[in-house]
C-alpha cells in the first residue's frame, strides 16, 4: 500500500522560505505516469493545489504561486520536496503531499496525512 | 483562471438523498473527480472520471456531469457520510478544486 508522509518545520517566520519533504513508501517515485504534488488547506478553508512534478523534472505549477514555488524530486531517497519563498501569514495552512495520477486528466489518488505550517514571527 | 463553485453547505436527513453541485463554465466538457474529507482526515477519492467509484466506495455514491454543472449524489445518506466534499478538474495545465461543500446529516 502506497504511503506518503510529510515532514518539515511547523513554524516559519514571515519573509523566509517554507521547506517540506514528502517521503514515499510502498512504491517507487519513478513509477511511470505519476506526478508528485503538493496541496494546501488554510485552517477552516478549502483545498488549493500548489504544483506537481514528474520524477524526470517535468512540472506543473499553480500560476498564482508559481513565482514563489520550487518542487524537486530526489529519486535516490524516494522523496520530493516543496520550497515556498517569501512566506506571509496567508501561507499558514495544512500542507498535503499527494500522488497525481492520470486518466483523461490529472487527479489525486493517494494523500499524506498533512502537516501544519504556521507563518509567524 | 478556471473556477468551480459549490454550495457551502447541504443538509440531509439520514436515509435521504444528498445532492452536491459543482458549477463551472462548460464543466461537462471536462472530467471531474470528487473527494470526501472528514474532520481531521486527508481527502479520499470517492468518484473519478465523472461517474466511476473507486473500489471500496459504497454504491450510494454516484456522479454525473453535463453542461455547466456536475453533481455528486449520495443516496440513502448515512451519518458516516457527514464530511466536506470537493470537486476537482484539470484545466490549462492546472488542477482546480471546487470551493467545497459541507454535508451535514441531521
Amino acid at each position: 500500500q502506497l504511503q506518503l508522509q510529510e515532514s518539515g518545520p511547523g513554524l516559519v517566520k514571515p519573509s523566509e522560505t517554507l521547506s517540506l519533504t514528502c517521503t514515499v513508501s510502498g512504491g517507487s517515485i519513478t513509477s511511470s505516469t505519476y506526478y508528485w504534488g503538493w496541496i494546501r488547506q488554510p485552517p477552516g478553508k478549502g483545498l488549493e493545489w500548489i504544483g506537481s512534478m514528474y520524477y524526470s523534472g517535468s512540472a506543473y505549477y499553480n500560476p498564482s504561486l508559481k513565482s514563489r514555488v520550487t518542487i524537486s524530486v530526489d529519486t535516490s531517497k524516494n522523496q520530493f520536496s516543496l520550497k515556498l519563498r517569501s512566506v506571509t501569514a496567508a501561507d499558514t495552512a495544512l500542507y498535503y503531499c499527494a500522488r497525481m495520477g492520470h486518466s483523461y486528466a490529472y487527479y489525486f489518488d493517494y494523500w499524506g496525512q498533512g502537516t501544519l505550517v504556521t507563518v509567524s514571527s | 483562471s478556471y473556477e468551480l463553485t459549490q454550495p457551502p453547505s447541504v443538509s440531509v436527513s439520514p436515509g435521504q438523498t444528498a445532492t452536491i453541485t459543482c458549477s463551472g463554465d462548460k464543466v461537462g466538457d471536462k472530467y471531474l473527480w470528487w473527494y470526501q474529507q472528514k474532520p481531521g482526515q486527508s481527502p479520499v477519492l470517492v468518484i473519478y472520471e465523472d461517474t466511476k467509484r473507486p473500489s471500496g466506495i459504497p454504491e450510494r455514491f454516484s456522479g454525473s456531469n453535463s453542461g455547466n454543472t456536475a453533481t455528486l449524489t449520495i443516496s440513502g445518506t448515512q451519518a458516516m457520510d457527514e464530511a466536506d466534499y470537493y470537486c476537482q478538474a484539470w484545466d490549462s495545465s492546472t488542477a482546480v478544486f471546487g470551493t467545497g461543500t459541507k454535508v451535514t446529516v441531521l
